[in-house]
């Protein structure tokens, strides 16, 4: 299995656009996790899936950022309108029920001018 | 989920074992501890848990103390490659999927 992908590896938008990430899970794998890293606030999960149906997006920051997954191999998160602060790695990780490690993918760079 | 107090960083010789403390006083009776690594521009890894019996890996040991009020990753023979932050996370499996990653220990092996 290739792991978790995620793309693009690296992305820098201006201030005010439309950013999509995009995650495919390990096949198989019915958990799909988002979580954002910074310097200053360290890991954070921001919603996770289960069997394609948001379960806790407690962590999403505010309405700007929203998630989807459509299908048990895909998943998108959405910035709109994309800031500045919203420079991170965001990582995404998938988790089958009975296994109890999360597998994360390698991460996508985001910078905001 | 139960706080966990790491060292904030740690430095190791090559080769040899690599102790890593965890404080986790507030624990339940049904929260695992857990560990994961994150090498730099990596994603997190995971290396190993357990609830309270020492636990061995390909990677790791991980020992418990009996009141589970602490506990300690060991890395056998570190190697450069070893050098990460290493996070201890204490978790209930009835919590759900969720992890939350606290500051870490950042272990750096010096050859």
């Amino acid at each position: 299995d290739a792991g978790v992908i995620q793309s693009p590896r690296h992305e820098v938008t201006e201030m005010g656009q439309e950013v999509t990430l995009r995650c495919k899970p390990i096949s198989g794998h019915n958990s799909l996790f988002w979580y954002r890293q910074t310097m200053m606030r360290g890991l954070e999960l921001l919603i996770y899936f289960n069997n394609n149906v948001p379960i806790d997006d407690s962590g999403m920051p505010e309405d700007r950022f929203s998630a989807k997954m459509p299908n048990a191999s895909f998943s998108t998160l959405k910035i709109q309108p994309s800031e500045p602060r919203d420079s991170a790695v965001y990582f995404c990780a998938s988790r089958s029920d009975v296994d109890n490690e999360q597998f994360f993918g390698p991460g996508t760079r985001l910078t905001v001018l | 989920d139960a706080k966990t107090t790491q060292p904030p960083s740690m430095d190791c010789a090559e080769g040899r074992a690599a102790n890593l403390p965890c404080n986790h006083s507030t624990i339940s009776g049904n929260e695992y501890v857990y560990w994961y690594r994150q090498i730099h521009s990596q994603g997190p890894q995971y290396i190993i848990h357990g609830l309270k019996n020492n636990e061995t890996n390909e990677m790791a040991s991980l020992i418990i103390t009996e009141d589970r009020k602490s506990s300690t990753l060991i890395l056998p023979h570190a190697t450069l490659r070893d050098t990460a932050v290493y996070y201890c996370i204490v978790r209930a499996k009835a919590a759900g999927n969720k992890l939350t990653f606290g500051g870490g220990t950042r272990v750096l092996v010096k050859p």
